[in-house]
């Protein structure tokens, strides 16, 4: 079946733009994830979905990041006024369900990522 | 606080040589689980052993083996006869039981040279 998707794979925005960044979850599942990830590091986490409730906004850097998921479904991340430092890969993942504590249905699967640049 | 560490950044090895991807990792929590993902340059992490506290057996699959050792709070990678399609990221992570968001580890960049 179809993988975790995003969309755009490449975005260039110049300083100040705003953005916006898509996920499409594996069909049926209900946790979804954004993790950014910088030149050389580790992906880390931002937020986190379950169904359409944003259950854990944590590691979203500053008010200009903000993510939703209206139908439970398709989630966009958008940021605002985006700055130099925001120049990363960001991440999407989903899994069943992300609190069952079984390996068959808490693990995450991954998207191939949208490479942000900002100039 | 979790951390995950993976001291080796880069490892280059020849073909059909054997290697080891050293993962160390810190955690208050008796119950937690533990990942391996591998990052190919297309960019998408794949998904490629789970891992949970309780489970201190190790896991064969075909090449690849685990090495799971609590007393040291290490999971080590190994990949038997490595192979050029090996060439990759690969990263460790930590997962608490009741905090769904994973904590990675900085990566190791394999190099398998033909």
């Amino acid at each position: 079946g179809a993988g975790v998707s995003q969309s755009p794979r490449y975005k260039v925005a110049k300083r100040g733009q705003d953005v916006a960044l898509r996920c499409d979850p594996i069909s049926g599942h209900v946790s979804l994830f954004w993790y950014q990830q910088a030149l050389g590091q580790g992906p880390e986490f931002l937020t986190y979905f379950q169904n359409e409730a944003q259950l854990d906004k944590s590691g979203l850097p500053s008010d200009r990041f903000f993510a939703e998921r209206p139908e439970g479904s398709v989630s966009t991340l958008k940021i605002q006024r985006t700055q130099q430092e925001d120049s990363a890969v960001y991440l999407c993942a989903s899994s069943l369900d992300g609190t069952s504590g079984s390996p068959f249905t808490d693990t995450q699967y991954f998207g191939p990522g949208t490479r942000l640049t900002v100039l | 606080a979790q951390k995950v560490t993976q001291a080796q950044t880069e490892i280059s090895v020849v073909e059909k040589e054997d290697v080891t991807l050293d993962c160390v990792y810190e955690t208050r929590d008796t119950t937690y689980y533990l990942f391996w993902y591998k990052q190919p340059p297309s960019g998408e992490l794949v998904f490629l052993i789970r891992r949970n506290s309780f489970d201190e057996q190790n896991e064969i699959s075909g090449r690849y083996s685990w090495n799971f050792q609590k007393s040291t709070s290490s999971f080590n990678f190994t990949i038997t006869a490595s192979q050029v399609v090996d060439s990759a990221v690969y990263f460790c992570a930590l997962r608490n039981y009741d905090n769904t968001p994973l904590v990675f580890g900085k990566g190791t960049r394999l190099s398998v040279i033909a």
